[in-house]
């Protein structure tokens, strides 16, 4: 299965945009990217997916490298509930396989 | 909630217990998932069901024993468990298993062998 590589954690303030990365240089062409969250004490959320387009909805948005070997999950403006690891995945033919995600504090 | 409900949320078992955990899914979905979550560990996904049928077993030792008896329920039966078994088992659903399929998981079993 092809890996992410994602920073253990980063910090950000409420209301500011936020960027995280992840790093893909093994996926293969028919691997979507996927982001999931996990607040505390819940399981995972679906955050968002592509292919290779930039992808935006309500939640965030997904901007994927043209070499498609890196991508960025975009929070627009963040507020304390977005505070949560989230996890950037390749999926390949039936499975997920989640990494180890990043931490996300939001300060007030 | 995300439509799909796992039961009971907490569990406490000696290692000579049988017990089970429940997942229920009613978004009409095809394959439904297990996958483990240790502390400071990354999710293991450990089965795979699509149509009822098992298609991914990763290497799970055989004191899990999963059942999926119709698209809308999963089972994890346990029994002789050990105490690094101790996690939180999280039951997910999509409508296939296939390619861009978005996972809609519980909220979690948390399991604890004594």
């Amino acid at each position: 299965d092809a890996k992410t590589t994602q920073p253990n954690s980063m910090e950000s303030n409420e209301e500011e945009p936020v960027h995280l990365p992840c790093n893909h240089s093994t996926i293969s062409g028919t691997d979507y990217i996927h982001w999931y969250r996990q607040l505390p004490s819940q399981g995972p959320e679906y955050v968002i997916h592509g292919l290779t387009s930039n992808v935006n909805n309500r939640m965030a948005s997904l901007a994927i490298a043209e070499d498609r070997k890196s991508s960025t999950l975009i929070l627009h403006r963040a507020t304390l509930r977005d505070a949560a690891v989230y996890y950037c995945i390749l999926q390949g033919a039936q499975k997920l396989v989640f990494g180890q995600g990043t931490r996300l504090t939001i300060n007030p | 909630e995300t439509g799909v409900t796992q039961t009971p949320r907490h569990l406490v078992m000696g290692m000579t217990n049988k017990k089970s955990l429940k997942c229920e899914q009613h978004l009409g979905h095809n394959a439904m998932y297990w996958y483990k979550q240790s502390a400071k560990k990354p999710l293991e996904l450990m089965f795979v069901y699509s149509l009822e049928e098992r298609v991914e077993n990763n290497s799970v030792p055989s004191r899990f024993s999963p059942e999926c008896p119709n698209s809308s329920h999963l089972f994890l039966h346990l029994h002789t468990l050990q105490p690094e078994d101790s996690a939180l088992y999280l039951c997910a659903s999509s409508r296939g298993p296939g390619i861009g399929g978005e996972l809609f998981f519980g909220e979690g079993s948390r399991l604890t062998v004594l």
